[in-house]
């Protein structure tokens, strides 16, 4: 059971904006910084948000992360449908010292 | 170019041992941090282990005292030595590249295509 708790599915027309939520506590979210990930079917996850809210070159600026307290929230505006996919958030757990990732959200594109 | 590739996945038993190879191109093993994620099949992610740029080791409670993560800076080299083997750890095993040197991150710029490791009783 991951400490990172995501929707399991949001959904959307295209052309629309999803937003996807990640809950965590002071230990992971609150004091440590979150990267999203995109997994496309049948492929390695792909870095999309570093640093709570930067994106690596080549990520289209569709793509946005913030952060508030304990939870963090990926954004995606101009939905394509190559952006269905599953998406996970991820931080540095203190108590456990470990990394964690989020239960994971799939994005349907209507 | 940055490359990750990974070998040493198979069927193995309940018990049993594998060890796991990730081949790094482009960049030294030693530059940045390095992680292991598994990916349980039909299931979300999950982090396994991290070995920074100074050697330090950290691990998943899930395989703490069953898992060692190490490196070869010779031949530019991830492992991860799995033994006491459960069915639990049955799941495709990513190699990733940390994306700075810091520490407590898990920020993974660049990834591996996975080997599967099946564990059976």
């Amino acid at each position: 059971q991951s400490v990172l708790t995501q929707p399991p599915s949001v959904s959307a027309a295209p052309g629309q904006k999803v937003t996807i939520s990640c809950s965590g506590g002071s230990a992971n979210i609150g004091n440590n910084y979150v990267s999203w990930y995109q997994q496309l079917p049948g492929t390695a996850p792909k870095l999309l948000i570093f640093e709570d809210n930067k994106r690596p070159s080549g990520i289209p600026d569709r793509f946005s992360g913030s952060k508030s307290g304990t939870s963090a929230t990926l954004g995606i505006t101009g939905l394509q449908t190559g952006d269905e996919a599953d998406y996970y958030c991820a931080s540095w757990e203190n108590s456990l010292g470990a990394g964690v990732f989020g239960t994971g959200t799939k994005v349907s594109v209507l | 170019e940055v490359q990750l590739v990974e070998s040493g996945g198979g069927s193995v038993q309940s018990g049993g041992s594998r060890r796991l190879s990730c081949a790094a191109s482009g960049f030294t093993v030693n530059s940045n941090y390095m992680s292991w994620v598994r990916q349980a099949p039909g299931t979300g992610l999950e982090w396994v282990s991290i070995i920074y740029s100074g050697g330090s080791t950290y691990y998943a409670p899930s395989v703490k005292g069953r898992f060692t993560i190490s490196r070869d800076n010779s031949k530019n080299t991830l492992s991860l030595q799995m033994d006491s083997l459960r069915g639990e750890d049955t799941a495709v095993y990513y190699c990733a590249r940390g994306r700075t040197s810091g520490y407590f991150r898990t920020e993974f710029e660049s990834w591996g295509q996975g080997t599967l490791v099946t564990v059976s009783s």
